[in-house]
């Protein structure tokens, strides 16, 4: 059973401060994985999809790696940015259409 | 190109009511998936539904019920509702071919 563990719970930086999130999960046999932003109380919206034959994916200021062997991904955020507070989740996922599986998240508040 | 759509945004039920969410996927999607998020936790997958039929399911007890129609919108169906129930119901629809998840804005459910 797939479990996901994301690492800080809770981040507090000063704007313009560069970031990670870490993201771990048990089973490493996945397809792909799958980050995104969470801000209170509204739905889930998709950062960026790294695919497992991938290392990396870039969006702008984001950066996500992906580490299948040791079960690891992180989201690495440049010069933050008040709008960039939120919940960040991370979410492994298999075949087609198997279901995610979530951790806590990490909830991100940047600093002006 | 629209997103997913999910109804109502909110809405309050009492106990041992009976209570049906809506959604409607992403353009070109043919897969539904619900998901119940907590408070501070990440969503935990209800069950998912593709051509017309649920095909897989998480822990939730048979009270959650689903529907999915031949323009592959769904409903989730609460019967009995429970203190317990009150969280942020979140819709998410998905290509069977393809990776990658999209998700709505989620249903706000509180129960009194």
């Amino acid at each position: 059973k797939q479990e996901v563990t994301q690492i800080p719970a809770a981040l507090s930086v000063p704007e313009g401060e560069n970031l990670v999130l870490n993201c771990s999960f048990t089973d490493s046999a996945i397809y792909n994985l799958q980050w995104f932003r969470q801000d209170p109380g509204k739905g889930l919206t998709s950062l960026l999809l790294i695919q497992s034959s991938q290392r990396e994916q870039t969006s702008g200021r984001l950066n996500a790696s992906l580490d299948k062997s040791s079960g690891r991904s992180t989201l690495y955020i440049a010069a933050s940015q008040p709008g960039d507070s939120a919940t960040y989740l991370c979410a492994p996922g298999d075949s087609g259409n198997t279901p995610l599986v979530f951790g806590k998240g990490t909830r991100l508040s940047v600093i002006a | 190109d629209a997103g997913v759509t999910q109804s109502p945004t909110h809405l309050i039920k009492t106990r041992g009511q009976q209570v049906t969410l809506r959604c409607s996927p992403k353009s070109g999607h043919d897969t539904v998936s619900w998901y119940q998020q907590a408070l501070g936790q990440g969503p935990q997958f209800i069950f998912q539904y593709y051509e017309e039929e649920e095909r897989q399911r998480g822990n939730f007890p048979d009270r959650f019920s689903g529907h999915q129609f031949p323009n592959y919108s769904s409903e989730l169906n609460v019967n009995a509702l429970l203190l317990g129930d009150s969280a942020l119901y979140l819709c998410a629809s998905s290509q069977v071919t393809l990776y990658g998840y999209t998700f709505g804005s989620g249903t706000r459910l509180t129960v009194v």
